[in-house]
C-alpha cells in the first residue's frame, strides 16, 4: 500500500483565495483525521470522519474551514477565504477503528501571503 | 486546552547516552498512549505504545513507561543514535477513534 497520500505537498496562496487541500487514506482504513501542526499547539485535530461520517469538528477554527469525504478514498479540506493565520502544515491520518494509532500523511505546508 | 502537554521543547544527548522525553497528561480517562516520531518534511510515524494495564513496555532500545498515579508518562532511548534525531510526539486516548497529542519534543542526539 502507498500509505495516506495527500495533495499537493505544498501550496503557497494569497491572503482571501479559496484553499483546497486532498487526502486519500489507506485502502479498508474506515476512520479519516485531519490535524494542523502548529508551534504552539503541536498536532491539533480539525475533524474526524467514521466510515465517511464527521463525527467531531470541533477542532475546525472558523466557518472558513470545511471538510468532505465523499467516500471512503478520498476527502478534502477546504478553506475560504484563507489567511495568513493559517499557515500551517495539514496532516491527514487514517486508520482501522482508530484504537490503535493512526497513520499519516507526509502533509501539506501551506502559506498564505 | 492541552490535555497533553509536553514541556521540555528541545533535548539534545550524546551519542551513546540515554534519552528521556517526558509526557503529562490531565484527563484520568486516558488509558492507551502513543510515542510517535516525526522527521522534518514528513509525518509522523508511530514509535511504540502503551494500555493503561501495564507500565512499562519496551521494544528495542525504545522503552516507555506509565505512571498513572502521576498522570505521567516517559520515552527512553538507550542508546541514543544520530538517527534518532527528531521530533516526538506523545499521544493518548480514553477509547474511541480520538488521539490527543502533545506538541512535541525536538531530539538531537550529537554524534
Amino acid at each position: 500500500d502507498a500509505g495516506v497520500i495527500q495533495s499537493p505537498r505544498h501550496e503557497v496562496t494569497e491572503m482571501g483565495q479559496e484553499v483546497t487541500l486532498r487526502c486519500k487514506p489507506i485502502s479498508g482504513h474506515n476512520s479519516l483525521f485531519w490535524y494542523r501542526q502548529t508551534m504552539m499547539r503541536g498536532l491539533e485535530l480539525l475533524i474526524y470522519f467514521n466510515n465517511n461520517v464527521p463525527i467531531d469538528d470541533s477542532g475546525m477554527p472558523e466557518d472558513r474551514f470545511s471538510a468532505k469525504m465523499p467516500n471512503a478514498s478520498f476527502s478534502t479540506l477546504k478553506i475560504q477565504p484563507s489567511e495568513p493565520r493559517d499557515s500551517a502544515v495539514y496532516f491527514c491520518a487514517s486508520s482501522y477503528q482508530g484504537r490503535y494509532g493512526y497513520t499519516f500523511g507526509s502533509g501539506t505546508r501551506l502559506t498564505v501571503v | 486546552d492541552q490535555q497533553v502537554k509536553q514541556n521540555s521543547p528541545s533535548l539534545s544527548v550524546q551519542e551513546g547516552r540515554i534519552s528521556i522525553l517526558n509526557c503529562d497528561y490531565t484527563n484520568s480517562m486516558f488509558d492507551y498512549f502513543l510515542w510517535y516520531k516525526k522527521y522534518p518534511a514528513e509525518g509522523p510515524t508511530f514509535l511504540i505504545s502503551i494500555s493503561s494495564i501495564k507500565d512499562k513496555n519496551e521494544d528495542g532500545r525504545f522503552t516507555v513507561f506509565l505512571n498513572k498515579s502521576a498522570k505521567h508518562l516517559s520515552l527512553h532511548i538507550v542508546p541514543s543514535q544520530p538517527g534518532d534525531s527528531a521530533v516526538y510526539f506523545c499521544a493518548a486516548s480514553a477509547g474511541g477513534n480520538q488521539f490527543y497529542f502533545g506538541t512535541g519534543t525536538s531530539l538531537t542526539v550529537i554524534p
